[in-house]
């Protein structure tokens, strides 16, 4: 087990509404990543948190949001939900100046 | 944009039949390719990072191998427990992101 956890493990929302997934970083991983996976495929990259800022974003439009926070937790906002979003999200955690990441266990999202 | 395309999409393997998984890859200067495991609705499951070409990693049954264009994992005599998919990942010089395949799916059957 990396020691990322993630909450909630499951969620149901209906198309429209607005949803907040949390996770929890190991000790001394002050970066973190959200990752979306669709069913049969590889996860993809959403954007990057570093020293509580985002620097670095894949392609998703910008109703997905995120924070971080100075015990290095963080936060994925999702507004407007589709039903394209049904997906597994995970977080990754990495030490800075490191290569690895180590992710948790995802929160299965489901869009109805 | 890097890429990363793994093959076979699934492989079965009978107990103690060895096997490879592919991952060829296109990016911007490597700055490292990255192995994982995933177990159904679990998060991936860190395995290996290579980053140069001729580098070789082992845990237990398996083995990673990298060249400048593509990558192997070797599992040698697999058990039912080696059950898993097999990520790809890659992180580019320019990027901070990882890159992955779609995966392998492998079966082992006792």
């Amino acid at each position: 087990e990396t020691g990322v956890t993630q909450s909630p493990t499951h969620l149901i929302k209906t198309r429209g509404q607005q949803v907040t997934l949390r996770c929890s970083s190991q000790s001394g991983h002050n970066t973190v990543s959200w990752y979306q996976q669709a069913l049969g495929q590889g996860p993809q990259f959403i954007f990057q948190y570093y020293r509580e800022e985002e620097n670095g974003r894949g392609n998703f439009p910008p109703r997905f949001s995120g924070l971080q926070f100075p015990n290095y937790s963080s936060e994925l906002n999702v507004n407007a939900l589709e039903l394209d979003d049904s997906a597994l999200y995970l977080c990754a955690t990495k030490l800075a100046g490191g290569y690895e990441q180590y992710f948790g266990p995802g929160t299965r999202l489901t869009v109805t | 944009e890097d890429q990363v395309t793994q093959s076979p999409e699934a492989l079965r393997l009978q107990e103690g039949e060895s096997s490879s998984l592919n991952c060829s890859y296109t990016v911007s200067g490597l700055r490292g390719l990255f192995w994982y495991r995933q177990d159904p609705g679990k998060g991936p499951e860190f395995l290996f990072t290579l980053y140069s070409a001729g580098e070789e990693k082992e845990k237990e049954r398996l083995k990673a191998t990298l060249t400048k264009k593509e990558s192997f994992l070797h599992i040698t005599a697999p058990k039912p427990e080696d059950s898993a998919t097999y990520l790809c990942a890659v992180r580019g010089r320019l990027d901070y992101k990882l890159s992955f395949g779609a995966g392998t799916t492998v079966t082992v059957r006792a």
